[in-house]
């Protein structure tokens, strides 16, 4: 099982409506949860960050968080043409790489387009 | 500006001639790491270090070195390329090993 997973997509929506982009976790004990923003061939860009089970809203983006179902998502609401990127999840976790050392572990982004 | 800086943006080079990638970083981070990222596989952690003088293995370390003797610079070095470590190349650093991470520009490398 992977640490982070997230779905790969790619997911469409139209210009306007609400994006849901989700996330599960592996490890009970992360505390630190992050949504980047990839445009091709970018580095990533952090977009919203969570620590506490429920809702955090930053403009048109609002993070949700449960730890209990081990699951964070990102909405994003009034989808333009240029949100379309691909969304990162990242969790504070531990990595059986790093000999259980805890560090920020990436999932494998969520490819989302916008359409006008 | 707080930022991460790396160099080159862009690299094409031939196998088996040693290269160096530079990261600097400007915000006291203790936390760095190098990913490579390649099509449909995400994110991967080549090399991380926890502080200057410790550096530990990523998820692919293999055929990659670094260093950490400043807090600022952590360089990946490939001594040998390969055709097979053609990808974009990300240098992030951070306070904390799990807190929120910044990144570099990129380095987009070509092993012909």
């Amino acid at each position: 099982q992977k640490e982070v997973e997230q779905n790969s997509g790619p997911l469409s929506v139209p210009e306007g409506a609400i994006a849901s982009l989700n996330c599960t976790y592996s490890d009970r004990g992360s505390q630190s949860f992050f949504w980047y923003r990839q445009y091709s061939g970018k580095s990533p860009e952090l977009i919203m960050s969570i620590y506490s089970n429920g809702d955090k809203e930053d403009g048109r983006f609002t993070a949700q968080l449960n730890k209990a179902s081990q699951y964070v998502s990102l909405l994003i609401r009034d989808s333009q043409p240029s949100d379309s990127a691909t969304y990162l999840c990242a969790v504070n976790a531990e990595r059986i790489s790093s000999g259980s050392a805890r560090q920020l572990t990436f999932g494998s982004g969520t490819q989302l387009t916008v359409l006008p | 500006e707080a930022q991460v800086t790396q160099n080159p943006r862009y690299l094409i080079t031939v196998t088996g001639k040693k290269l160096t990638v530079t990261c600097s970083q400007n915000m006291n981070h203790e936390y760095m790491s190098w990913y490579r990222q390649d099509p449909g596989l995400g994110l991967r952690q080549i090399y991380y270090s926890m502080n200057v003088e410790v550096t530990d293995k990523g998820d692919v370390p293999e055929g990659y070195k670094v260093s950490r003797k400043e807090k600022r610079n952590f360089p990946l070095i490939l001594e040998s390329p390969s055709p097979n470590q053609t990808s974009l190349y990300f240098c992030a650093s951070g306070p904390r090993p799990t807190s929120e991470a910044f990144f570099g520009q990129g380095t987009r490398l070509t092993v012909v």
